[in-house]
Formats: structure tokens, sequence, C-alpha cells
């Protein structure tokens, strides 16, 4: 099945420092969402996005609706340790036909170092 | 107060077994997912129903059957286990299906392993 291709798959990052994450998708999506999963957890929604270009903060959360609908980016500033998990893109859409599409990206998995 | 619960939270089994996993909001939601997690932690929809109608029915083996006897649960029952199916499946629910009613609330998974 489809799924949206996130960059990078993995990062590890020294604590303190900014970190970009990207979602990218050969269709068009009508809403870009953004969730963290903890281990042995579900996936938390961070940041919803609904609109072409839309720009959103949710604390040190940023994120991004791409102008061709076809991207979304999340940054997160001055990560602390508990930034740590996997982060994941979703889009949804519906198509002409009623079709609902919802897909989730591959995942960008983050560690901290302290 | 839990807002999605699933039950059970593990599950091992043969294979060629029948098992349900069942899944429960109290959010007042009007729909209800199932994703499949993979070994490599890639998320997949399953199904997807709202106010009890079916509304996505992905590619997935007709062992799978899912059913909503109200809006509040959405069941999973899966035939004929096979290895393959050793994954761990979430449950999902979501406002509605209308913008800005996407945004979806977990389940805390359950972890199914096939012998």
């Amino acid at each position: 099945g489809q799924q949206l291709n996130q960059s990078p798959q993995s990062m590890f990052i020294q604590e303190g420092e900014d970190v970009s994450m990207n979602c990218t998708s050969s269709s068009i999506f009508n809403t870009w969402l953004w969730y963290k999963q903890d281990p042995g957890e579900g996936p938390v929604l961070l940041i919803a996005l609904y609109k072409a270009g839309e720009l959103t903060s949710n604390g040190r959360l940023t994120a991004q609706f791409g102008i061709t609908r076809k991207d979304s980016f999340l940054n997160i500033s001055a990560s602390i340790p508990s930034d740590v998990g996997i982060y994941f893109c979703a889009g949804q859409s519906i198509a002409t036909s009623g079709t609902y599409k919802y897909i989730f990206g591959t995942g960008t998995r983050l560690k901290v170092l302290a | 107060d839990t807002a999605v619960s699933q039950t059970p939270k593990y599950l091992v089994t043969q294979m060629g077994n029948d098992k349900s996993i069942k899944c429960e909001q109290n959010l007042g939601h009007d729909t209800m997912y199932w994703y499949k997690q993979d070994s490599k932690k890639f998320l997949k929809i399953m199904f997807s129903y709202n106010n009890k109608e079916l509304i996505i029915n992905e590619t997935v083996p007709n062992r799978f059957s899912p059913k909503s006897p109200d809006k509040a649960h959405l069941n999973l029952h899966i035939n004929s286990l096979e290895l393959g199916d050793s994954a761990v499946y979430f449950c999902a629910s979501s406002q509605g299906v209308r913008a800005r009613n996407y945004e979806q609330y977990f389940g805390p998974g359950t972890r199914l392993t096939v012998t």
C-alpha cells in the first residue's frame, strides 16, 4: 500500500539542538497531521494542519503544510531527552468518489543525547 | 478514564486459531479505525467505521473482519491466524470525517504473537 516518505529515517542529536524532519508524497492531501509514538504506546497527536501554507506551533514544535499539498515539515526547537521517540506524519484526503484515504509516513526515529 | 481502550494488551496464540481484539472509546466520537504496525514500525490502516458504516476497507486478507456493534465499539476478529499476522494492532477514534475532525486518538495497542 501507499506510504508517505519521511526523512530522515533516524537521527541522533544533542540535547538543546533543533530538529527538522519532513514528509513527502506523490499525492495531494487535504490534511496533514504529525504524531509521536513512545515505546510501547500508541501514537499521540502533536499538530494538525488543514490549509496549504499553514504554519502551526505547539510549544517547541512547529509544523507546516506545504504549498503543493504534497509535503509537510516538522521542527522541534531546543530538544530535550523526552523528545525521543518515533515521529509520524499522516496525510488525509477524500477523493471525488467519496473514498477516504488516511496514510501514515514511514516514521523518523529520534534519539536525544544528553 | 482511558479515552480509547483495547483488550487484550498481549495475545499469544498458535497458527490456525481464531481470535478477537476489542476496542472501546468513551470520547463520543463517530469514527473508529484499526491499524496494523509491523516490526519495522510501519503503521497501516486496515479499516474505518463512521457511525457504524464501513468507510475504509484496505486490502487486507478476508480472514480479518471488523465489527462495530455501536459507535463506541469496534472489534477485530481474525480467523485462521498466520505467522505473518504477528504485529501490534492499534485502535483509534476521531470525532468524524469532516474537515478538522480527522485528529485521531489511539489506544495502547494489542501485541499479537502467532507461534
